[in-house]
């Protein structure tokens, strides 16, 4: 069965703070890893990754993947409230098969 | 461009009764597609994908079921809802090499 586990499940920072989040995954034949940002609806696409080692960067945000150890990190520089959300880490697998994991909830302080 | 349109937008239903929740996609062809729940605000339990017309998977079982009668069709339903089945109902397309594109939702209250 495949499997996303994100920690922490939620995180209460300050403006400024740096935050990493974390997933890590069990899939049976693994083809990429998505990360997504949930305000209030639907969740908006931030980062696909495929290759292990290559850092996506977009703004303050970026990621990585690691396919030898099965995770990916989320890294969001001088936070702001706007960051504040419902990450949303995802694994794509056999047959297209995609699975979510539960979610960091981020709360940014000002 | 693509789309992804899904209805209603909210939903409330008695216990015991029926529901049908409709997701189509726009703009491409043969998508795969997804239903997911997420309730109170954490995750999405992937409930049911499907990679072509006619072909269903489930990951739940429930008394939800899903079907696919046209190639960007995509239809929840469940014979008699129970109150365990309130949730936020998201349907989700990709193409195979892309992101998934997820629908505004459907927020389902059983009362």
């Amino acid at each position: 069965e495949d499997k996303v586990v994100q920690s922490p499940l939620s995180l209460v920072v300050h403006e400024g703070d740096t935050v990493t989040l974390n997933c890590s995954y069990e899939v049976t034949n693994f083809r990429s890893l998505l990360w997504y940002k949930q305000e209030k609806k639907a969740p908006t696409f931030l980062f696909m990754l495929t290759s292990s080692g290559i850092e996506k960067k977009s703004g303050r945000l970026s990621s990585i993947l690691d396919k030898k150890e099965l995770f990916s990190i989320l890294n969001i520089t001088a936070t702001q409230t706007g960051d504040s959300a419902i990450y949303l880490c995802a694994v794509g697998g056999s047959n297209y098969k995609l699975t979510f994991g539960k979610g960091t909830l981020l709360t940014v302080n000002p | 461009s693509q789309t992804i349109h899904q209805w209603p937008a909210t939903l409330v239903q008695p216990v015991g009764s029926p529901l049908s929740l409709e997701c189509t996609v726009e703009g491409t062809s043969n998508p795969n597609l997804y239903w997911y729940r997420q309730a109170a605000g954490r995750g999405l339990q992937l409930l049911f994908y499907s990679v072509g017309i006619g072909q269903i998977s489930s990951e739940v079982p429930q008394n939800l079921s899903a079907s696919r009668p046209q190639d960007r069709q995509f239809i929840l339903s469940s014979k008699k809802l129970l109150l365990s089945d309130s949730g936020f109902y998201l349907c989700a397309w990709t193409d195979r090499s892309t992101e998934a594109f997820f629908g505004q939702g459907t927020r389902l209250t059983v009362v």
